[in-house]
């Protein structure tokens, strides 16, 4: 069965720091989906991104980027100078076939100003 | 446009009682999910609806849980009776049909006493 690792339990930066959070997934599926999420003490999970298995562009949307390498299963996210908004728990989630998302067990970003 | 709803968005009762939680998707959302999230884990798939149908519920406890769709649009999950243990927060989600985004509600934080 797919895993999705996080290993990163919580992080903690002073806000305009640069962070990285870590994703490392095993599969034996060629074709699959990569998501991010992010879900603020509010509760709900936000949608950030969607990364098709055969895409390994890195994207950058604003302060936001991802660096997937599929030769190290990996989908890294990195937050550009910090904000405190950003603190949250951050999840990281695969597609299974017949779209059944398989999440990690998050990691806890707290900025301080 | 309206984001998913779910109510409510918390519930507190006593073991043993039967509690339901409500779900509406995105408009023009074909395919339903139910997650469960436990305290300081990513969450895990409950049930899948592709319209009415129930696609997916390999997961759903199916001694006291249960689930329907009416109609194709709004969902309610219940429970019953309810235990301890599934105090947790339950999140919905939806997206245009299976193999697209998912998109979370809010979540329902359940308290089982």
């Amino acid at each position: 069965a797919q895993k999705v690792t996080q290993a990163q339990t919580e992080i903690s930066v002073v806000e305009k720091e640069d962070v990285t959070l870590d994703c490392v997934y095993e599969t034996r599926d060629t074709t699959y989906y990569l998501f991010w999420y992010k879900q603020p003490p509010s509760g709900e999970l936000v949608f950030l991104i969607r990364r098709n298995s055969f895409d390994e562009q890195n994207e950058i949307s604003g302060r936001y980027s991802w660096n997937f390498q599929k030769s190290t299963s990996s989908f890294n996210f990195t937050i550009t100078a910090s904000q405190v908004v950003d603190s949250a728990v951050y999840f990281c989630a695969y597609e299974e076939y017949g779209n059944k998302l398989v999440f990690g067990a998050g990691t806890i970003l707290r900025v301080k100003s | 446009e309206a984001g998913v709803v779910q109510s409510p968005r918390y519930k507190i009762i006593e073991k043993k009682q039967p509690v339901a939680f409500w779900c509406n998707p995105i408009s023009g959302h074909n395919t339903l999910y139910w997650y469960l999230q436990n305290l300081g884990q990513g969450p895990e798939l409950l049930i899948r609806y592709e319209n009415e149908e129930a696609v997916d519920d390999s997961q759903l406890p199916k001694d006291r849980f249960s689930a329907e769709r009416l109609k194709g649009v709004d969902s309610t999950l219940k429970i019953q009776p309810a235990e301890l243990g599934d105090s947790a927060v339950y999140l919905c989600a939806s997206s245009l049909t299976g193999g697209e985004t998912q998109y979370f509600g809010p979540g329902t934080r359940l308290l089982v006493l």
